[in-house]
């Protein structure tokens, strides 16, 4: 298996554009996860799917802030508009649901610079 | 709620010594813990974990973690450190009442040739 694939690896973009960062979860995962990463803040989980469904979003920051999973292969994360302060790496990680598989499996993440 | 604390920002170690890097857990019910390692410019990668069972678990690239309920602490460990074990180092416990992990803040692990 490829693993959890992620895309743009890098992103740059100016105060005010929308950025969308893209995840393909693991085959067979009915579990994905959106987390940021700071220096700051260290690793947040933003939201959480569970067969395409969001179950937790409480974590998301800002309505500038959305996420959606058309289907089980895609995931979207999208800010809209972006502000230098959303600058971290986006992680998107998968999981299955079976009994004791609880451990999450992540994406190589997207570094995003907002300038 | 739950939470984690990893006590060190950093840990140094001389190559062939043995490596603990600390972690403490907060959580009602059963804790069920993790460590993830985290190479620059890379993804977290799953190491191991603890669910129930033998408090000593074993995990990859010869990486083991005690769970200690007394001491809610899950300490990673290895007996002969590798250069290559320089990484950040994550202990993480899964959420009550939802299927999610709180991370702690991460340690940072360096082995001295």
């Amino acid at each position: 298996d490829a693993g959890v694939i992620q895309s743009p690896r890098h992103e740059v973009t100016e105060m005010g554009q929308e950025v969308t960062l893209r995840c393909k979860p693991i085959s067979g995962h009915d579990y994905l996860f959106w987390y940021r990463q700071t220096m700051m803040r260290g690793l947040e989980l933003l939201i959480y799917f569970n067969n395409n469904v969001p179950i937790d979003d409480s974590g998301m920051p800002e309505d500038r802030f959305s996420a959606k999973m058309p289907n089980a292969s895609f995931s979207t994360l999208k800010i809209q508009p972006s502000e230098p302060r959303d600058s971290a790496v986006y992680f998107c990680a998968s999981s299955l649901a079976n009994l004791g598989e609880y451990e999450q499996y992540f994406g190589p993440g997207t570094r995003l610079t907002v300038t | 709620a739950q939470s984690v604390a990893q006590p060190e920002d950093q840990v140094n170690v001389a190559e062939g010594n043995p490596l603990t890097v600390k972690c403490t857990y907060s959580v009602s019910g059963n804790p069920y813990l993790f460590w993830y390692v985290q190479y620059p410019n890379r993804g977290l990668q799953f190491l191991l974990k603890y669910i129930t069972g033998d408090n000593l678990v074993k995990g990859s690239y010869g990486f083991e973690a005690e769970f200690n309920k007394s001491q809610t602490s899950f300490h990673l460990k290895k007996p002969s450190a590798l250069v290559s074990d320089s990484a950040l180092y994550f202990c993480a416990v899964r959420d009550t009442g939802r299927r999610a992990l709180t991370f702690g803040s991460g340690t940072r692990l360096q082995v001295q040739p």
